[in-house]
């Protein structure tokens, strides 16, 4: 089976930088996405890793450890409309490649 | 313009009723998924699809059913015998392999009366 853990909120200040955890356990890893949620709205595509390492994509980052079932997304400069949901979701190649999702971790930035 | 739909975005239902949520994707892609989210969730996942005609069961699958007999559609129906269906119904598509991020639609949101 599948296990995703993520912090279930946090709070961080307009301008600083936050680091969102994810842990994961699965038998087949075959990659992890992150996906930002506004309230109410659809999640959007941020990051995929699949190789271990750092994936930098402007003022966001996703880092990877397969060994270690751990991945983090780094928010830099942060910026109010930042404040939402941020989800953590593994593809598992022993299940036809279905995409489980964790729990998400809310995020509210102030000022 | 290539996106996914979703339709409607807001249903209200009787208890007992069946309902069927329509999910149409002009991407392109082979692989579609119903999440069910309730507030302050996440995602979970209640059927997939990676090819037309065949689909699999996710973590939460009892109470729903789907089909997948053309590839840009993905209806799923909520039975009378999902005992909690009030909830925010997230599709979305993605390629099979490799980076394929899925691509989500708008949501409905369902309100079983």
């Amino acid at each position: 089976g599948q296990n995703i853990d993520q912090p279930t909120e946090m709070t961080a200040t307009e301008g600083a930088i936050v680091q969102i955890n994810c842990t994961y356990q699965t038998s087949g890893f075959n990659g992890l996405f992150w996906y930002q949620q506004h309230a109410g709205e659809a999640p959007t595509f941020l990051s995929y890793n699949v190789l271990d390492g750092l994936e930098e994509k402007g003022r966001f980052s996703s880092f990877l450890s397969r060994s270690k079932g751990y991945s983090y997304l780094l928010l830099k400069e942060l910026q109010m409309k930042d404040s939402a949901s941020y989800l953590c979701a593994v593809r598992d190649k022993t299940s036809y490649d279905k995409v489980i999702f964790g729990p998400g971790t809310s995020l509210s930035v102030i000022p | 313009d290539g996106g996914i739909t979703q339709s409607p975005k807001y249903l209200f239902r009787k208890e007992g009723q069946n309902v069927t949520l329509s999910c149409e994707q002009n991407l392109n892609h082979d692989a579609m998924y119903w999440y069910r989210q309730d507030p302050g969730q996440g995602l979970r996942l209640i059927y997939y699809s990676q090819i037309v005609n065949d689909f699999q069961k996710g973590d939460i699958a009892e109470g729903y059913s789907v089909s997948r007999e053309k590839k840009e559609s993905f209806p799923l129906t909520v039975t009378s015998a999902q005992k909690n269906p009030t909830a925010f119904y997230l599709c979305a598509s993605s390629i099979v392999s490799g980076s394929g991020e899925q691509f989500f639609g708008p949501g409905t949101r369902l309100t079983v009366l």
